[in-house]
């Protein structure tokens, strides 16, 4: 069956520094990869989507690559702030028929400590 | 984006009964899904909203415990019948834009708690 792993359920690290969260997959073939925040209480925010034909994706303080070869992704904040606590949920989706219909992740908790 | 609105935000309810939860969109679009957030989980979808006509279920979620309405493309309603504590979760619809990318924009969610 299709599984969604966030290596980490929680991250903890310095102000200023760079977070790195881990998202794998297994059985799926996606074809596109999606990055959102979800703070306590609130839907979750979408961040970046990166397609199957890309490595990369930038957005400001936000990286993410996509290695369709190691089934993985991994979602870069960098000079990370207190604001940047949140947890950060990874969702594939499959094209064609299936659209818009997100498979999310678990989810990694990221605490900024200052 | 798209602002997206739900009601009620939180409800506690007495097992047995039924409660419905509503969807207002400030823009007309196509897709729009609903979704569950147990506790401590991450998003699962139920189905998607079809304006028009029956919506479409995922494995292990049947129109008689989640009938969904999609009355236009700015509305829609999720109902839970004949809740259980296990229903206790969090609700969220969302949309994609017709004409944007294929990020989805989420509502704020409705938390159920049931007795």
């Amino acid at each position: 069956s299709q599984k969604i792993e966030q290596n980490s359920e929680a991250l903890n690290i310095q102000e200023g520094k760079t977070a790195t969260l881990t998202c794998n997959y297994t059985n799926y073939s996606p074809a596109y990869l999606q990055w959102y925040r979800q703070d306590p209480g609130r839907g979750p925010v979408f961040l970046l989507l990166i397609r199957e034909n890309e490595k990369e994706k930038r957005k400001e303080r936000l990286k993410v690559t996509f290695d369709t070869t190691l089934k993985q992704s991994l979602f870069h904040i960098t000079a990370s702030q207190p604001a940047d606590s949140a947890t950060y949920l990874c969702a594939l989706n499959a094209g064609g028929t299936s659209y818009g219909k997100l498979t999310f992740g678990q989810g990694t908790i990221l605490t900024v400590h200052p | 984006s798209a602002v997206i609105s739900q009601k009620p935000s939180r409800d506690i309810c007495q097992r047995g009964t039924s409660l419905t939860i509503q969807c207002q969109v400030d823009s007309q679009v196509t897709m729009m899904f609903w979704y569950r957030q147990q506790p401590g989980q991450s998003l699962t979808l139920i189905a998607t909203a079809n304006q028009g006509s029956e919506a479409t279920y995922e494995s292990g979620f049947v129109i008689d415990k989640f009938p969904i309405s999609r009355p236009n493309l700015t509305f829609s309603t999720l109902t839970v019948s004949n809740m259980s504590p296990e229903d206790s979760s969090i609700y969220l619809c969302s949309v994609v834009r017709d004409r944007g990318g294929n990020e989805q924009f989420f509502g704020p969610g409705t938390r159920l708690t049931v007795l």
